[in-house]
């Protein structure tokens, strides 16, 4: 079956350090996929975007990467704040189709 | 969230009656999308348009149905609300090509 999977637990790191997330999906050929960061009660705000043929993306403290053969991407904050604190969801668009699909979110608490 | 609206915000009804949901878009975008939200299952897509009187099912359709009678509306309809539908509905929109998609501010229905 296909799946995307974010770690459903919160991660916790303190002001400074660098956050990382995961995402890996399973039986998807992504033409590309996205990161949003959701706040509570509000609507998710798109972040970046990085595509099947691009191994990196950076945009400010901001970077992604993606690997097509461990079908994995990954999302790093750099120099972490407490409002980077939120949860942050990955999408992907499936080859084919105009419609993502979104992994759960994993939420992120930065502490000062 | 600019260029996009949901009304209402909250709701509370009762199981059985009808209930419509709205989703304005300034953009001029093709695309818009009403998704749900809710623990443990992320957003998932219940239906889409790609242009005026032109939409599509989504993965969680059952129960719903829509309409996009002019390019910056498209309402979606519970023609009997269920328990099971409680949840926060999401529209979003985008434009056609990679783009990242615009999440309104959602509408948090609660089905009693």
């Amino acid at each position: 079956s296909q799946k995307i999977e974010q770690n459903s637990e919160a991660l916790n790191i303190q002001e400074g350090k660098t956050a990382t997330l995961t995402c890996n999906y399973t039986n998807y050929s992504p033409a590309y996929l996205q990161w949003y960061r959701q706040d509570p009660g509000r609507g998710p705000v798109f972040l970046l975007l990085i595509r099947e043929n691009e191994k990196e993306k950076r945009k400010e403290r901001l970077k992604v990467t993606f690997d097509t053969t461990l079908k994995q991407s990954l999302f790093h904050i750099t120099a972490s704040q407490p409002a980077d604190s939120a949860t942050y969801l990955c999408a992907l668009l499936n080859t084919g189709f105009q419609k993502l699909v979104f992994g759960t979110g994993t939420r992120l608490l930065v502490s000062p | 969230d600019a260029g996009i609206t949901q009304s209402p915000r909250h709701k509370v009804t009762e199981t059985g009656t009808p209930v419509t949901l709205r989703c304005h878009q300034t953009e001029n975008h093709r695309y818009m999308y009403w998704y749900r939200q809710d623990p443990g299952h992320g957003l998932r897509l219940i239906h889409y348009s790609y242009g005026v009187k032109d939409t599509d099912k989504g993965e969680v359709s059952d129960g719903y149905s829509v309409s996009r009678s002019k390019t910056e509306d498209f309402l979606l309809t519970l023609e009997s609300a269920t328990s099971s539908q409680t949840s926060v509905y999401f529209c979003a929109i985008s434009e056609e090509g990679d783009y990242g998609y615009t999440f309104g501010s959602g509408t948090r229905l609660t089905v009693v």
